[in-house]
């Protein structure tokens, strides 16, 4: 069955340090891989979205890479503030459809 | 963007009610969604809520448990029927729009 994890021990990090979480997935080829924030109570907030082509993208403070032959995603957030502290959920579409299975995620604690 | 909001934000219920919740998107969209979330699990999908005809259910979800309505591309409503405890979750609507999903705050539902 198609499976996706993430690391669910929650990561503790110093401030000014870079965060890197990892997304790994088996029986699937996903056309492109997306990355939320969850904050506690709230809906999870769209951050980056990664095609089967691409090897990185970057936006700001965040970088996302991409392998396909590892079945990996890494999602690197440089210069880490408290106010990163967050859950973070890598998703995968099934079909570019918008269909999404989410990885059960990861929290990050950032410690001023 | 597209902004998305529910009603209720939350609720407690009872074994056995029902409880419709409902989504309002602000501009148009083709794909929406309805996902759920368990207390410390991560999101599933639950349907394609499709406009115009019957919603498509994923595994392990059916219409006489969930049955949703989308009666234009602005709006949706999700039922949950004849709760039980094991419904106690977040439900989160969502919207697939130029290759972001924007997520609802999600109506979080206890049942007892």
């Amino acid at each position: 069955s198609q499976k996706i994890e993430q690391n669910s021990e929650a990561l503790n990090i110093q401030e000014g340090k870079t965060a890197t979480l990892t997304c790994n997935y088996t029986n699937y080829s996903p056309a492109y891989l997306q990355w939320y924030r969850q904050d506690p109570g709230r809906g999870p907030v769209f951050l980056l979205l990664i095609r089967e082509n691409e090897k990185e993208k970057r936006k700001e403070r965040l970088k996302v890479t991409f392998d396909t032959t590892l079945k990996q995603s890494l999602f690197h957030i440089t210069a880490s503030q408290p106010a990163d502290s967050a859950t973070y959920l890598c998703a995968l579409d099934r079909s570019n459809t918008g269909k999404l299975i989410f990885g059960q995620g990861t929290t990050l604690q950032v410690k001023p | 963007s597209a902004v998305i909001s529910q009603k209720p934000s939350r609720d407690i219920c009872q074994r056995g009610t029902s409880l419709t919740i409902q989504c309002q998107v602000d501009s148009q969209v083709t794909m929406m969604f309805w996902y759920r979330q368990q207390p410390g699990q991560s999101l599933t999908l639950i349907a394609t809520a499709n406009q115009g005809s019957e919603a498509t259910y994923e595994s392990g979800f059916v219409i006489d448990k969930f049955p949703i309505s989308r009666p234009n591309l602005t709006f949706s409503t999700l039922t949950v029927s004849n709760m039980s405890p094991e419904d106690s979750s977040i439900y989160l609507c969502s919207v697939w729009d130029r290759e972001t999903q924007y997520f609802g705050p999600g109506t979080r539902l206890l049942v007892l």
